[in-house]
């Protein structure tokens, strides 16, 4: 079945280091991929997404690349910041928008 | 305040007894999703609507749980005899589902149930 991984947390960083969250998946076809994020206290919110192949999703400062050949959707910050302190969760569409989580990753960015 | 919305945001019950959470979405979504996400996992798809018809349940989906959302709008999960495996953070999420779109699911602030 289609499934995701996502590297171990947690992770811990100085404010302005690069960030690289690791997310790998199994899936049949081409399913759209997505990073959403959960700040203390507060629901899932999409952060990005790409629908195909070699698409780059972005925001706020993050991007992650579509890679089919390596079937990954990592995500990275040039420079991170205190408020980017939150749990970020990998996943895909399985179809009808049905989603498929990772296990989460907690980021913690001390000043 | 437009987003989706769940009640209660908290419940503690004991096990055998019955239980049911609301789920109210963003008014003009067509689609609803139940997902369970227990203490440090993502979460897992249970079920989702579409108006008023249920599409699909997972197998996670017990014969204990129940799930209805009359007239398209709101939704609510039940669980009968509950049990302490069932201890979790049950979410909802909704969208506009457009013909061949993909559009972002909106998710509420979940209810954490605990079973004793």
């Amino acid at each position: 079945g289609n499934s995701v991984t996502q590297m171990e947390g947690p992770v811990t960083l100085s404010e302005e280091a690069f960030l690289t969250i690791n997310c790998t998946y199994t899936a049949t076809g081409y399913p759209s991929l997505f990073w959403y994020v959960q700040y203390p206290g507060e629901g899932l919110q999409l952060l990005l997404k790409a629908t195909k192949a070699d698409d780059k999703g972005s925001n706020k400062g993050f991007e992650a690349t579509y890679r089919k050949e390596t079937t990954s959707f990592h995500l990275e910050k040039g420079s991170v910041q205190v408020s980017d302190s939150a749990v970020y969760f990998c996943a895909l569409d399985q179809g009808a928008q049905k989603l498929v989580f990772g296990q989460g990753t907690r980021l913690t960015i001390n000043p | 305040d437009t987003g989706v919305s769940q009640d209660p945001r908290h419940k503690i019950t004991k096990r055998g007894q019955n239980v049911t959470f609301r789920c109210d979405p963003i008014s003009e979504h067509n689609r609803l999703y139940w997902y369970r996400q227990t203490l440090g996992q993502g979460p897992e798809f249970l079920t989702y609507f579409q108006n008023e018809a249920q599409l699909e349940k997972s197998r996670l989906l017990s014969d204990r749980f129940s799930a209805e959302r009359p007239k398209g709008s709101f939704s609510t999960l039940e669980i009968q005899r509950t049990e302490q495996g069932d201890s979790a953070m049950y979410l909802c999420a909704s969208s506009l589902a457009l013909m061949g779109g993909r559009d972002e699911q909106f998710f509420g602030p979940g209810t954490r149930l605990t079973v004793l």
